[in-house]
C-alpha cells in the first residue's frame, strides 16, 4: 500500500517562509507523479494550488511555489500570510488512474 | 464558472447502499473526467475513484473497489457514485472534483464541489 507522507504540522511568523514536503513510503517523488497541491480551511473544499509540480492555478499568489527537492514534492510558502494558515495536502499520480492524497501538513502563521 | 454540485447524501445503515449525483455546469461536461474524493471527520482527503470524459475508463482505490461504482451521464452533465455495502468507515464528506482533460492521467483536480455528507450508521 503506497503512502505520501507530509509533515504533521509547521510553524511559520508572519511574513517568514516555510518548505512542506511529500514524499513516498518506497521510492522518490518525480515530475511522473504530477505532483499537486491543494490548501483546505475547515468546513471548506479543498482549493487547488499547484499542479504538475510547479504550475500555480489561476489566482494563486505567486508567494506559493511547487518543486522537487531531493526525493520529495515541496510546497514553498514565501512570506507568509495570515490567511495562509490552513492544512496543506499533496496529491501523487501513481498511474492508471489512481492517485494518492499525502497525509497533510497543518501551517500555523503566528 | 465551473460549478460542481453534490447531492444524495444521507444516514444509512450498515451494508445500505446509496447513490451520490454530481450536477456539472459551466464547461462541456464530456471533454474532462471527473473523480470523487472523500474525507472522513478530521481526517486528510481520499481519493475514491475517476472516471474518463467518455465514461470508457473508470478506476477506483482499493478501499471502495468491487462496492462502489462510478458512472456519468453526459446527456445531463451529471456524475454518479453508486455506493453498496456500505460500511461505518465509508462515511464522510464526499466531493466531486473536475480533471483539467478528458483522461484521468491529467494529474490533478481543478474544481471542486462543496460535498455531500454520507453517513453509515444503525
Amino acid at each position: 500500500q503506497t503512502v505520501v507522507t507530509q509533515e504533521p504540522s509547521f510553524s511559520v511568523s508572519p511574513g517568514g517562509t516555510v518548505t512542506l514536503t511529500c514524499g513516498l513510503s518506497s521510492g522518490s517523488v518525480s515530475t511522473n507523479h504530477y505532483p499537486s497541491w491543494y490548501q483546505q480551511t475547515p468546513g471548506q473544499a479543498p482549493r487547488t494550488l499547484i499542479y504538475s509540480t510547479n504550475t500555480r492555478s489561476s489566482g494563486v499568489p505567486d508567494r506559493f511555489s511547487g518543486s522537487i527537492v531531493g526525493k520529495k514534492a515541496a510546497l514553498t510558502i514565501t512570506g507568509a500570510q495570515a490567511d495562509d494558515e490552513s492544512d496543506y495536502y499533496c496529491v501523487l499520480y501513481m498511474g492508471s488512474g489512481i492517485y494518492v492524497f499525502g497525509t497533510g501538513t497543518k501551517v500555523t502563521v503566528l | 464558472e465551473v460549478q460542481l454540485l453534490e447531492s444524495g447524501g444521507g444516514l444509512v445503515q450498515p451494508g445500505g447502499s446509496l447513490r451520490l449525483s454530481c450536477a456539472a455546469s459551466g464547461f462541456t461536461f464530456t471533454n474532462y473526467a471527473m473523480t470523487w474524493v472523500r474525507q472522513a471527520a478530521g481526517k486528510g482527503p481520499e481519493w475514491v475513484s475517476g472516471i474518463t470524459g467518455s465514461g470508457g475508463g473508470t478506476y477506483y482505490a482499493d478501499s471502495v473497489k468491487g462496492r462502489f461504482s462510478i458512472s456519468r451521464d453526459n446527456s445531463k452533465n451529471t456524475l454518479y457514485l453508486q455506493m453498496n455495502s456500505l460500511r461505518a468507515e465509508d462515511t464522510a464528506v464526499y466531493y466531486c472534483a473536475k480533471a483539467p482533460g478528458q483522461f484521468t492521467g491529467s494529474g490533478y483536480f481543478d474544481s471542486w464541489g462543496q460535498g455531500t455528507l454520507v453517513t453509515v450508521s444503525s
